[in-house]
């Protein structure tokens, strides 16, 4: 099945624990993203990457970092959590090209808490 | 900037009734517009999509024009049902910028029994 994957689902963590939150994708998709999603503020993006070992910041990147090593695998890493960084977040995957009208697949999401 | 603005919410509607969510958007050029829909503790999936202007995206009933004179894409279903209870997100891709999408803040839509 066509999918991404992302772990862990739930985390509880306290401030400045580094922790990383992995995405995979079994599409041989070239494009993946990171979301956080917050109330009143929709989506917004973190990082992106149109494909391995290229990485860019998105809309809201300060405290968080991306690496693409491989094509499958996009993880997130929060090297100091704080509170604010308490979110709903998404990774998504697209093919790259076309029309612009690529369809990105998400993944289930990952709620955070930072204590 | 590129921009999506979606009408407050929530939305309750009782079942079988019209329904219409509106979305505007500000954009150069002939923007990809899309809806996605996120049911309860579940990711983002495409609702329906259009590429071109007069285009109309259609999917499980739903339906959404491109406007480009009124730069607009609104969502409308013409019954809804209990299980079309979710959030409903309006999105942009700029010309020429590969998947990179704008979100609108999303709408939650209730419907009663």
């Amino acid at each position: 099945e066509a999918q991404v994957t992302q772990n862990p689902r739930y985390l509880i963590t306290v401030t400045g624990k580094k922790l990383t939150v992995t995405c995979s994708q079994n599409m041989n998709h070239e494009y993946m993203s990171w979301y956080r999603q917050d109330p009143g503020l929709g989506l917004r993006q973190i990082y992106y990457s149109m494909n391995v070992e290229v990485t860019d910041k998105g809309d809201v990147p300060e405290g968080y970092k991306v690496s693409r090593k491989e094509k499958r695998n996009f993880p997130l890493i929060l090297e100091s959590p704080s509170p604010n960084q308490t979110s709903l977040y998404f990774c998504a995957s697209s093919f790259v090209g076309g029309s612009g009208a690529n369809v990105l697949t998400f993944g289930a999401g990952s709620r955070l808490t930072v204590l | 900037g590129d921009s999506v603005t979606q009408m407050e919410g929530p939305v309750t509607l009782s079942e079988e009734a019209f329904l219409t969510i509106n979305c505007t958007y500000t954009a150069t050029g002939y923007p990809s517009l899309f809806w996605y829909v996120q049911y309860p503790g579940e990711g983002l999936q495409l609702l329906l999509k259009a590429t071109k202007a007069d285009d109309k995206g259609s999917n499980k009933g739903f339906e959404a024009t491109y406007r480009k004179e009124t730069t607009s894409f609104h969502l409308e279903k013409g019954s809804v049902q209990v299980s079309d209870s979710a959030v409903y997100f309006c999105a942009l891709n700029p010309t020429g910028a590969n998947s990179k999408l704008t979100f609108g803040k999303g709408i939650t839509l209730s419907v009663r029994p």
